[in-house]
Formats: structure tokens, C-alpha cells, sequence
């Protein structure tokens, strides 16, 4: 199986702040990496594919970038909006594996 | 609206079966493979299992915590995703959430649904 591993498991930032979470296979997924934000309480929500593509709907101030083994998603203007967990996913081969998740808390 | 409900959570005994249902709308339904995934209280997420659609036999992939205790199926007559469980266990409890894999493969998971609550407890 394809170990997930994020870092860091939880981040303090400010409003305004750039964040970056990184997210490392254990095998080589090529681009196959998805990330999601989840709010307590509620479902995930699709924010990036492909590892660098952004879904619909989703803000600029979100972006992804890596291939092979190392992956990172970045917001760039962090917003009271986005304090929530964010997971990694790799969808390259089964069993599909999620990371262990980062929660951005409010510094 | 693109939209998925799920249903059928509850309280089991250890050692029972519960069945789940995840009623889909807004789209077609058939042409997309349909994903289970729980997330146990204070956990992250963990993927349960898929359903491929018809022009792939509607075949099937499962995580190893699951093998040969759940099964997941599908209705295309009725936009129906279907996760029975038997075998219940204590680490089973969990929210469970069906997700559409977008169109696409390989591909993630586009569309999920408010999930459903499962307690396995005596």
C-alpha cells in the first residue's frame, strides 16, 4: 500500500499569512494526488487534482504543485474561510490512501 | 443540483450487518465510478471500497480493514450507490460518505454527500 505522510499535522497562522502543507508518497504516484478541505462537521470538499490543477469553483489563492513522491498545496493569502483540515489523497493504485490530515488553526 | 444523500446509519451490536444507501441527483449517475469513505470520531479519512460502472463490469476494489465483510453495489435504474456491512466491528463506527469519482479515471473525488453515522457498540 502507498503510504500518505503530511506535514505538519497542525499549523497556527494569522489571516493574510501564505501556508504550505506538504504531502509525501511512499512510492511514486506521479501526478495522480488529490487535495480536499473539511470543515468540522461536514463533508471534504475537492479543492485540487492532478496535483496541480484547481477545481471549479475553487479560489485562486489555492495552488498545488509536485510529482513522484514529493507534493505541496499553498495558500497564498490565508482567509478566515480556510482555517480547516486539508488531506492528501493519492488515487495512482488501490487501496486509495488519504494523508493523515492538517489542521490550520487561527494563530 | 448535483447532489448525494446518504442513508441507513444507526446504532448495531458488534457481529451485526447494516446496510447504507446513497441516493444520487443532478447527474449521470451510470457513467461514473462511486466511492465509499468513513472517517471514525476525531479521525482522518480512510476509503472503504469503489463500484466501477457497467462498461467495467461494475467491478469492485476494497480496502483490506474491509475485504470479505463489505460489499458495495449499485442500481443505475435507481442513481443508487449501496454499501452492506456485515461483520460489524467496534473500529467500524464512523461517519460514512459516499463520494463520485469524477468522470475521468484515474480521478478524484468530486461530489460527496453530508454522510451518514455508524455506532458499533453492545
Amino acid at each position: 500500500d502507498i503510504q500518505m505522510t503530511q506535514s505538519p499535522s497542525t499549523l497556527s497562522a494569522s489571516v493574510g499569512d501564505r501556508v504550505t502543507i506538504t504531502c509525501r508518497a511512499s512510492q511514486s504516484i506521479t501526478s495522480w494526488l488529490a487535495w480536499y478541505q473539511q470543515k468540522p462537521g461536514k463533508a471534504p470538499n475537492l479543492l485540487i487534482y492532478k496535483a496541480s490543477t484547481l477545481e471549479s469553483g475553487v479560489p485562486s489563492r489555492f495552488s498545488g504543485s509536485g510529482s513522484g513522491t514529493e507534493f505541496t498545496l499553498t495558500i497564498s493569502s490565508l482567509q478566515p474561510d480556510d482555517f480547516a483540515t486539508y488531506y492528501c489523497q493519492q488515487y495512482n493504485s488501490y487501496p486509495l490512501t488519504f494523508g493523515g490530515g492538517t489542521k490550520v488553526e487561527i494563530k | 443540483e448535483v447532489q448525494l444523500v446518504e442513508s441507513g446509519g444507526g446504532l448495531v451490536q458488534p457481529g451485526g450487518s447494516l446496510r447504507l444507501s446513497c441516493a444520487a441527483s443532478g447527474f449521470t449517475f451510470s457513467e461514473h465510478y462511486m466511492d465509499w469513505v468513513r472517517q471514525a470520531p476525531g479521525k482522518g479519512l480512510e476509503w472503504v471500497g469503489r463500484t466501477r460502472k457497467k462498461v467495467n463490469s461494475y467491478t469492485t476494489e476494497y480496502a483490506a480493514s474491509v475485504k470479505g465483510r463489505f460489499t458495495v453495489s449499485r442500481d443505475d435504474s435507481k442513481n443508487s450507490l449501496y454499501l452492506q456491512m456485515n461483520s460489524l466491528k467496534t473500529e467500524d463506527t464512523a461517519v460514512y460518505y459516499c463520494a463520485r469519482v469524477s468522470v475521468v479515471v484515474p480521478a478524484a473525488m468530486d461530489v460527496w454527500g453530508k454522510g451518514t453515522t455508524v455506532t458499533v457498540s453492545s
